[in-house]
């Protein structure tokens, strides 16, 4: 069974970047079949998806995060992260790492439990 | 980017009612909608993908219906697993995109 953790700071300052990790256990991330996403709630919000990559390394954001957002893999530690930066308040929210099957077309058929990271000083 | 349309935003409802969720689209999207179930402190759930695929050990009285810009998500005889928000999703345009969200309430 697949399972995936968010990992990271619960509190960041204004400005500063915001730095999250997935950890992918139950199977390999450097499998072609699967696409390997960030999506993020801030409180009584819908969801909003942040950006994805591939095991090759190719990624897609969404334009609205895109000039802030990195996305990238650690396949030794089968791992993803999230790095985003120049962060606001806006910006607090639970983030969700999550896994889309090739050929599922964007729908996520995996996901962590979800990480709470504040924006403040 | 396309916006989802949820209502109602809450629904108060009985162990063995019928439940109803709506979700609009701001443009067609063919069939590439996807309903989640979302638990408190627990991972967000797959239910069904392309609006009426139900997803691998989700029971049968969840189903989904719909094509273009309006879906429906029912569950048929509600259970008390079932009280969680739901969420619906487009998979048809980058970026993708979540409606906003409709709780199943105990009444």
């Amino acid at each position: 069974q697949v399972q995936l953790q968010e990992s990271g700071p619960g509190l960041v300052k204004p400005s500063q970047t915001l730095s999250l990790t997935c950890t992918v256990s139950g199977g390999s991330i450097s499998s072609n079949y699967y696409y390997w996403s960030w999506i993020r709630q801030p409180a009584g919000k819908g969801l909003e998806w942040i950006g994805r990559i591939y095991t090759s390394g190719s990624t897609t954001y969404n334009p609205s995060l895109k000039s802030r957002v990195t996305i990238s893999l650690d396949t030794s530690k089968n791992q993803f992260s999230l790095n985003l930066t120049s962060v606001t308040a806006a910006d607090t929210a639970v983030y969700y790492c999550a896994r889309e099957t090739v050929g599922y077309n964007l729908f996520f058929d995996y996901w962590g439990r979800g990480a709470l990271v504040t924006v403040s000083s | 980017d396309i916006q989802m349309t949820q209502s109602p935003s809450s629904v108060s409802a009985s162990v063995g009612d019928r439940v109803t969720i709506t979700c609009r689209a701001s443009q067609g999207i063919s069939s590439r909608l996807g309903w989640y179930q979302q638990k408190p402190g627990k991972a967000p759930k797959l239910l069904l993908y392309a609006a009426s695929s139900l997803q691998s050990g989700v029971p049968s009285r969840f189903s989904g219906s719909g094509y273009g810009t309006d879906f429906t998500l029912t569950i048929s005889s509600l259970q008390p697993e079932d009280f969680a928000t739901y969420s619906c999703q487009q998979a048809d345009t980058f970026p993708p995109t979540f409606g906003g969200g409709t709780k199943v309430e105990i009444k």
